[in-house]
């Protein structure tokens, strides 16, 4: 179990781009979540998996975001024309089974985004 | 709609002395509540989840508080080191009925420990 893993790291992107970042849960995890973070704030959710089903996603996430988690694995999330705006830090974490409490959340390093 | 709050938003306190973080919520009809950790550039890392029925717990120097009525909790750390130094976030956790754990977090409170 190496905890939940994020690529890339960085990510330097030109506005219009489509961007697409990758998560890796913990192994035996059935729930994902993507946060947003931006300089100064705390994360805000924007998505939710369990297992290969996306069950909940916030009004932050705009048409031009989607994300996939095919066989209930690994994640990705994509932003097509990408906008200055869309410039932050996004966040994976999981959790499931296995942890002190199913609602734990363990997150991964985050992807930096920047849009120029 | 939920929201949390975290003050102060930045505190320096010299090595050795014992702080306390506050964090308040609006929506008392919360899970749990989790206070963690984020270092410069990185990740979270969970420190202590409190259920709401509950009302402490602790972790070695770290003690967290939860009063669900009053919608606050307090996060102690006794004997500050310079290796504490971070941004400290609290997050409150609502089940969403979709089996969603859905956590809001405050801004955080970025807390310096001088030597």
């Amino acid at each position: 179990d190496t905890g939940v893993s994020q690529n890339p790291r960085h990510k330097i992107t030109k506005r219009g781009q489509n961007v697409t970042f990758r998560c890796d849960p913990i192994s035996e995890h059935n729930r994902l979540y993507w946060y947003r973070q931006t300089l100064g704030q705390g994360p805000e959710f924007l998505t939710y998996f369990q297992n290969e089903a996306q069950l909940e996603k916030s009004r932050l996430l705009s048409d031009r975001f989607s994300a996939e988690r095919p066989k209930g694995s690994f994640s990705t999330l994509e932003i097509q024309r990408t906008e200055q705006g869309d410039s932050a830090m996004y966040l994976c974490a999981s959790s499931g089974p296995g942890a002190d409490h199913q609602e734990t959340q363990y997150f991964g390093p985050g992807t930096r985004l920047l849009v120029l | 709609k939920q929201e949390v709050t975290q003050i102060p938003a930045a505190l320096s306190v010299p090595e050795g002395e014992n702080l306390v973080l506050n964090c308040s919520f609006t929506d008392s009809a919360i899970y749990n509540l989790q206070w963690f950790r984020q270092d410069p550039g990185k990740g979270l890392t969970s420190l202590l989840l409190i259920q709401s029925s509950q009302r402490e717990q602790t972790s070695g120097r770290l003690n967290a508080s939860l009063d669900k009525s009053s919608g606050r909790s307090t996060l102690y750390i006794a004997a500050s080191q310079p290796g504490d130094s971070a941004t400290y976030l609290c997050a409150v956790v609502k089940y969403s009925g979709a089996g969603s754990y859905q956590l809001t977090f405050g801004k955080g409170t970025k807390l310096s420990v001088i030597p």
